[in-house]
Parts: C-alpha cells; structure tokens; sequence
C-alpha cells in the first residue's frame, strides 16, 4: 500500500508569511500514461475538507491563489504564499494513482 | 449544483452492521467516469479512506477493512451506499461521501457535511 507522509505535523504562522508543507510517498504517484494523481485538500475546523490543488499543481475552483502545488514522483509540496487567518486547519495530501487511494497523516496550521 | 449527505443510525452496539447512505444530486453515478467515495474521522484523528464505487460498478475497498465492507449504489435514485460489518468502539467516528469527479483526475472535488457515527454497548 502507498504510505503518504506528511511534514511537519504542526506548523505555527503568523499573518502573511510562507509556509510549505511536505507530502512524501512511498511509492511513485507517476502512472504509466503520465498523470500524477495528487491532490491536497484543507479542513478548517468543524468543517469538511474541502479541495485546494488537483494533478499536483492545479488550483482548484475558487481557491486563492496563494496557494500553490509542486512536485513530482515521490516529493510534493503545498506552499501558501502570504497566511492569512482564514488558512488555520488541517491540510491532508492525498493520492489516486493507485486504485486504493491513501491520505497524509495532516499538517495543523496555527496562526500565532 | 453538486450537494452530498450523508445519513446513518446515529449509534449502534458492537458486533452490530452499520449501514450508511449518501444522497447526492447536481450528478449521475451512471456518467462516464464518475465515482462516489467514502471517507471516515475518528474525532481529533486524520481522514482514513474507506471505498470507492464507479459508473461501471468497479468497486476498490481499503485492503485493512476490506473483509468488513460493501459499497454499492442505486443509480436512478442517486444514492450510494455503504455497509461495515462486525463494528466496534473503533469504528465510531465521522463518515463522510464524496463525489469522485471527471476532471482533475480522480478528484474528490464535493464532500458531504458528514455523519457522526457512535459504537457503544
């Protein structure tokens, strides 16, 4: 099974600075047709996720975009570019390369 | 306007089956492509993938849990279902249904609010 690991398990960010968050796989999310199927998505508290970044990179509906994906094979990033306070919660990484889809452990932003 | 909710008993006792629903609208689960997952969270703990279901019936199960689950759907009335045998004080948490998109891949791009499960004698 695909192990997704995420780092750091809690980050602490006043408003307006950079962040990133790290999502490394066990395994490569690079399919035999070229899709890397890794998305991440944010759960603020009391709420359901809610989706940020599709296919690694891609921003989704109505995300701001200071948010940003990168990465490729085994070692992804989410980087958020300017906290603002709206952004606390838990981040999870998530793939579907693989038929059995695996979530990071979560990464809880705070904001000092 | 895609929208997902999920229903449930509220509790039940060990040993017990917990049978969930998800009723969806904005979407067909007979559309090339689409999915329905399932999700659960445990209070205060991460998202732990739970199934899958497809447009064509393919169905993939997390392998842990795998003997104790059965995910299905009824198409025409856009419900998806899903059924954990055998449950115990560690399966009591929150699950949630998603939509599986068609574009991003295999995006769960709308979730249901979720529906807090209790397993307790």
């Amino acid at each position: 099974d695909v192990v997704l690991t995420q780092t750091p398990s809690t980050l602490s960010a006043t408003i307006g600075q950079s962040v990133s968050i790290s999502c490394r796989s066990s395994q490569s999310l690079l399919d035999s047709a070229g899709n890397t199927y890794l998305y991440w998505y944010l759960q603020r508290p009391g709420q359901s996720p809610q989706l940020l970044i599709y296919l690694v990179s891609n921003l989704g509906s109505g995300v701001p975009n200071r948010f940003s994906g990168s990465g490729s094979g085994t070692d992804f990033t989410l980087k958020i570019s300017g906290v603002e306070a709206e952004d606390l919660g838990v981040y999870y990484c998530m793939q579907a390369t693989h038929a059995i889809f695996t979530f990071g452990s979560g990464t809880k932003l705070e904001i000092k | 306007q895609v929208t997902l909710k999920e229903s449930g008993p509220g509790i039940l006792q060990p040993s017990q089956t917990l049978s969930l629903t998800c009723t969806f609208s904005g979407f067909s689960l007979s559309t090339y492509g689409m999915g329905v997952g399932w999700i659960r969270q445990p209070s205060g703990k991460g998202l732990e993938w739970l199934a899958n279901i497809w447009w064509d019936d393919d169905k993939y199960y997390n392998p842990s849990l795998k003997n104790r689950l059965t995910i299905s759907k009824d198409t025409s009335n856009n419900q998806a279902f899903l059924k954990i045998t055998n449950v115990d004080t560690a399966d009591t948490a929150t699950y949630y249904c998603a939509r599986i998109g068609t574009t991003g891949g295999y995006v769960m791009d709308a979730w249901g609010q979720g529906a807090s499960v209790t397993v307790s004698s």
